[in-house]
């Protein structure tokens, strides 16, 4: 069956990195894009973007420009999203997901990797 | 892009009908059959109830229908059953490879 696991959560200083992993199975890797949402404490979702898993080609939200970076390792099925210069306001669960349909829906879900960034 | 506009809750007795709504424009909403709507259990990862506006996954009870009308698009949760109680958001395109989601809705089953 589809699975995507994600790392696990992490505490951060603000000014650090943080760099998460998604492992997909069940399926092939690289026929299926992969999106990135960030969830703030008590907060909806949020559409970070999204790597083309075929071609490794990112598209990124806007006000995530700059300091995210999505990369992947298509030998070990994995997706990573970094985020770089962390502040306290990043502070939130992280989820990967599959793209459906050829990415116009979600229907996998990773389980999420919280990252809390606190001094 | 800003955000949908969803209803911050909505409450039901069991065995009725809701219906939650998703606002956007003529830039997402408006302009694509596009939209998805996920359930969210407290603690847990968004899982993925309709997609292209009506269409189920395989799994998910028919009690859960979608809709669309204009810049409008609409869950509806019929039998409303206690296990339905969670947080549902909607999604859509919204052109040049980017997507936006909803605010959220609180549904609690009374």
């Amino acid at each position: 069956q589809v699975q995507l696991v994600q790392s696990g959560s992490e505490l951060k200083k603000p000014g650090a990195s943080v760099k998460v992993s998604c492992k997909a199975s069940g399926y092939t890797f690289t026929r299926y894009p992969l999106i990135w949402v960030r969830q703030a404490p008590g907060q909806g979702l949020e559409w970070m973007g999204w790597i083309n898993t075929r071609t490794g080609h990112p598209t990124y939200a806007q006000g995530f420009t700059g300091r995210i970076v999505f990369s992947l390792d298509t030998a070990v099925n994995t997706a990573y999203l970094e985020i770089s210069s962390l502040k306290p306001e990043d502070t939130a669960v992280y989820y990967c997901a599959r793209g459906g349909g050829g990415g116009f829906y979600f229907d996998h879900w990773g389980q999420g990797s919280l990252f809390t960034v606190s001094s | 892009q800003s955000a949908l506009t969803q209803p911050a809750s909505v409450s039901g007795s069991p065995g009725q009908t809701i219906t939650i709504s998703c606002i956007g424009n003529s830039s997402d909403v408006g302009n694509y059959i596009l939209v998805s709507w996920y359930q969210q259990q407290p603690g847990k990862a968004p899982k993925l109830m309709i997609y292209e506006g009506g269409m189920r996954p395989s799994g998910v009870s028919n009690r859960f229908s979608g809709s669309k009308s204009g810049n409008t698009a609409s869950l509806t949760v019929s039998g409303l059953q206690p296990e339905d109680e969670a947080d549902y958001f909607c999604c859509s395109y919204a052109g040049n490879s980017t997507w936006v989601f909803g605010g959220g809705t609180k549904l609690t089953v009374l």
